[in-house]
């Protein structure tokens, strides 16, 4: 099993819908990245998350780290056609020597 | 079994030389890439091989060359390295429904 445990693997929505995916793990993340690619392009970076409890957004698209520091969450609000894609989770491991990544989540988004 | 493995872990080296970083994964994956993590953390693909066929090659110096000898490798070769090239380069695979990433080979180049 991955260290980083992404999900769900694949959502499908309908357009205007929210949506949330989470990037879980079982041990304390140094930082926690959040990435999207769009079909057949390169990774995009979206956002990074350090502190506990801390929330960032961007657009309609809000990520949270816990106080732990072991879980994220992505949530999309009304959901467009254009945040199809994959969304994928990076973390820094305690020290920040090793860096992560969970499996993706790919997210359609129906007109 | 590690699953995409790159080699090595960690390479300090002078610049000009010209060095390898090797990428295998035992996944049975059709694609493979490479990515360059910079210190921001900005991840940038570099190239992407689908069966051993170039089909991502995004703008790189053409100082980087992947080799494709197999489904199962994808090495990157670097020629007369510079002080930029330093960064966490990751090695990762896909069979289309996730990614799978190695574990990063950190390049510094003094």
């Amino acid at each position: 099993s991955q260290e980083l445990e992404q999900s769900p693997q694949s959502l499908i929505v309908q357009e205007g819908k929210n949506l949330t995916i989470n990037c879980t793990s079982s041990k304390t993340l140094y930082g926690l990245y959040w990435y999207k690619q769009k079909y057949g392009e390169g990774l995009i970076f979206l956002m990074m998350l350090q502190k506990g409890g801390e929330e960032k957004s961007h657009e309609k698209i809000t990520a949270k780290l816990d106080e732990k520091k072991q879980q994220s969450s992505l949530h999309i609000t009304a959901s467009q056609p254009s945040h199809a894609g994959i969304y994928l989770c990076g973390a820094d491991m305690t020290g920040g020597f090793k860096t992560i990544f969970g499996a993706g989540t790919r997210l359609f988004v129906k007109a | 079994d590690t699953a995409v493995s790159q080699t090595p872990k960690y390479l300090v080296t002078q610049m000009g030389n010209d060095k390898s970083i090797k990428c295998e994964q035992n996944l049975g994956h059709d694609t493979m890439y490479w990515y360059k993590q910079d210190s921001k953390k900005f991840l940038k693909i570099m190239f992407s091989y689908n069966n051993k066929e170039l089909i991502i090659n995004e703008t790189v110096p053409n100082r980087f060359s992947p080799k494709s000898p197999d489904k199962a490798h994808l090495n990157l070769h670097i020629n007369s390295l510079e002080l930029g090239d330093s960064a966490v380069y990751f090695c990762a695979s896909s069979r289309g429904d996730g990614y799978t990433f190695g574990s990063g080979t950190r390049l510094t180049v003094v």
